[in-house]
């Protein structure tokens, strides 16, 4: 049982360039959610998907984009990447029999140049 | 605005004593609390957590504490270990809501 599965786990980025993380889950969760995790601020929501089919906004929106892909899986787009997205990023689950309570991922940590 | 507030960033306490944890939340619509540790390199995990019709839940040598009137929430680890030490996220959801509200979280350090 493989949980919740980012990738990658590392990725460093020029200024502008684009790309997409990608977060799988396989414990038929129907809430998927990404933060980003910066010293002194603790984990900010980025993007939740309540279930199959919707997104919404979280705390820190600007400058990316979700895809709620399928129930497993639900991607995180930068789109032109800035300095400020230097981060670590974490996707979680939740639902099922697992209540409300989240299931992370391992996170991947992303550098802006 | 910061609902959920963890003031201390750092704390250090001796291997064997007791390791106190606080966090103050603002929103009175909260109705469950978690408790989150993380290790470096590592996705943060679930700990322990409390319904706001309680005051207290205990889990080997965890406990935390809800005051709502003071909008309160304290974790208690006895006796420290040395694998407790870690980051240790405070976590709040919104009666009604799926999603979590995280605080900045606190480094705990358990000395030898």
């Amino acid at each position: 049982n493989a949980g919740v599965t980012q990738t990658p786990k590392f990725q460093v980025l020029k200024t502008g360039q684009s790309m997409t993380l990608q977060c799988a889950q396989d414990m038929n969760h129907n809430s998927m959610y990404w933060y980003r995790q910066d010293p002194g601020m603790g984990l900010r929501l980025i993007y939740y998907s309540a279930s199959e089919g919707t997104t919404d906004k979280g705390e820190v929106p600007n400058g990316y984009n979700v895809s709620r892909l399928n129930k497993r899986e639900f991607s995180l787009r930068l789109e032109s990447a800035a300095p400020s997205q230097t981060s670590v990023y974490f996707c979680a689950s939740s639902g099922g029999q697992g209540g409300f309570g989240y299931t992370f991922g391992s996170g991947t940590r992303l550098t802006v140049v | 605005d910061q609902q959920v507030k963890q003031n201390s960033p750092s704390l250090s306490v001796q291997e064997g004593r007791i390791s106190i944890l606080n966090c103050d939340y603002t929103n009175s619509m909260f109705d469950y609390f978690l408790w989150y540790k993380k290790y470096p390199a590592e996705g943060p995990t679930f700990l322990i957590s409390i319904s706001s019709i309680k005051d207290k839940n205990e889990d080997g040598r965890f406990t935390v504490f809800l005051n709502k009137s003071a909008k309160h929430l304290s974790l208690h680890i006895v006796p420290s270990q040395p694998g407790d030490s870690a980051v240790y996220f405070c976590a709040a959801r919104r009666q009604g809501a799926q999603k979590l509200v995280f605080g900045q979280g606190t480094r705990l350090t358990i000395n030898p």
